[in-house]
């Protein structure tokens, strides 16, 4: 069965350009998270998504980082005005249930790298 | 001092060798554990949950040992394709939203 897909796989922009990135949930699965992860790093929560409804936004580092999920499937992680900081891995995971002990099933992730 | 702490390694290990990495975490009141697999540029993949009564799959055994906080994953018998990095992840308690908080990853070589 088809897992979590993200596009583009690899994303390179000038500083300043906007950017948005693509995360389509295994299907059925309620939850969706975003994470971001540095080279050498874990990943790092960005913001999660109970469908449609952003529930928690707290890992954004700034307000030009925004997510949205529309139809509470697809989502899109969109960050405006890029800055070199910003280059790492962005990570989308979806699960089942809002669950505690619900698996999170990754993505292959966006790589974006900021020039 | 971070949320979730592990040895960032490399450790270096012959095939056929048993190596154990521990990871610890800061929120006493967390509930759920799990170790992910992540190979070099890509994604991490679920390994195993860690229960309380501990847990093992194959040549995989996971521990949670609350009094120290601290939750194990060893590996036996290894192989070489059990190079890769090894991610713990928790949720704590008092996260309505279920979001994982990783360690940084202990990176395992296994070699010939």
């Amino acid at each position: 069965g088809a897992g979590v897909s993200q596009s583009p796989r690899y994303k390179v922009a000038k500083r300043g350009q906007d950017v948005a990135l693509r995360c389509d949930p295994i299907s059925g699965h309620v939850s969706l998270f975003w994470y971001q992860q540095a080279l050498g790093q874990g990943p790092e929560f960005l913001t999660y998504f109970q469908n449609e409804a952003q529930l928690d936004k707290s890992g954004l580092p700034s307000d030009r980082f925004f997510a949205e999920r529309p139809e509470g499937s697809v989502s899109t992680l969109k960050i405006q005005r890029t800055q070199q900081e910003d280059s790492a891995v962005y990570l989308c995971a979806s699960s089942l249930a809002g669950r505690v002990n619900q698996p999170q099933h990754f993505g292959d992730g966006t790589r974006l790298s900021i020039l | 001092r971070k949320e979730v702490e592990q040895d960032p390694g490399p450790f270096n290990v012959p095939e056929g060798a048993t190596v154990a990495f521990n990871c610890t975490y800061s929120n006493s009141a967390s509930q759920s554990f799990f170790w992910y697999r992540q190979d070099c540029r890509k994604e991490p993949k679920l390994l195993m949950s860690v229960y309380s009564s501990g847990n093992e799959d194959g040549r995989f055994t996971a521990q949670l040992n609350r009094a120290s906080q601290y939750i194990s994953l060893l590996i036996r018998d290894s192989k070489l394709s059990d190079s890769a990095t090894y991610l713990c992840a928790v949720i704590p308690t008092n996260n309505a939203g279920n979001m994982l908080t990783f360690g940084g990853g202990t990176r395992l070589m296994v070699k010939p």
